[in-house]
């Protein structure tokens, strides 16, 4: 089993849509979960992070945690055609260096 | 402008050969890393370099070396033991090892002939 897991995809919707984007994971030490946006042939561009249980918003973007059922989700409001892209969820210990764990990607496409 | 450098962009390797992928940074990061992204995989760690003159094997070490011989930069090897080197190579770096915000490059596309 894979320690952080990502539905592959990809989800389409349309332009406006509210966009759900979800990850699970194993490992009960992870304390920290990033949401990556990676364009095709691109680096990763981090979005966001969160600390243990709980939401953060910015913008369009909200990242949510639920450590109950080791559930991370990204919802992206008033979805643009410019988010179409691949969402990385990662995820990290608390103490010293702690690698990041991906998951696989789940790839997004936003239809005019 | 800061930022994380890498080239090349594109790199054809013929087998048995080593080639060398360049990362450079001007963020005055401490720690950079080196990951691996194949097509159904997670970005898989292949060397990571908390300060420079140090650095310690990822998860998928094998067939690759590294030097951090400057801040600012950290060089990936790809060697002929690298048994399947096609994919898609990721430099990036933090400030700390333990910081949550790490900055991606734009990645060099390895394809072996």
């Amino acid at each position: 089993q894979k320690e952080v897991e990502q539905d592959p995809g990809p989800l389409s919707v349309p332009e406006g849509a509210i966009v759900s984007l979800n990850c699970t994971y194993s490992n009960s030490a992870f304390q920290y979960f990033m949401w990556y946006r990676q364009y095709s042939r691109k680096g990763p561009e981090l979005l966001m992070y969160t600390y243990s249980s709980g939401n953060k918003e910015d913008g369009r973007f909200t990242a949510q945690v639920d450590k109950s059922s080791k559930y991370i989700s990204l919802f992206i409001r008033d979805s643009q055609p410019s988010d179409s892209a691949t969402y990385l969820c990662a995820a990290k210990g608390n103490t010293g260096f702690q690698k990041l764990v991906f998951g696989t990607g789940t790839r997004l496409l936003v239809s005019p | 402008d800061g930022g994380i450098t890498q080239s090349p962009k594109y790199l054809f390797r013929k087998e048995g050969q080593n080639v060398t992928l360049s990362c450079e940074q001007n963020l005055n990061h401490d720690a950079m890393y080196w990951y691996r992204q194949d097509p159904g995989q997670g970005l898989r760690l292949i060397y990571y370099s908390q300060i420079v003159n140090d650095f310690q094997k990822g998860d998928i070490a094998e067939g690759y070396s590294v030097s951090r011989e400057k801040k600012e930069s950290f060089p990936l090897t790809v060697t002929s033991a690298q048994k399947n080197p096609t994919a898609f190579y990721l430099c990036a770096s933090s400030i700390q090892s333990d910081s949550n915000e790490q900055f991606f490059g734009p990645g060099t596309r390895l394809t072996v002939l």
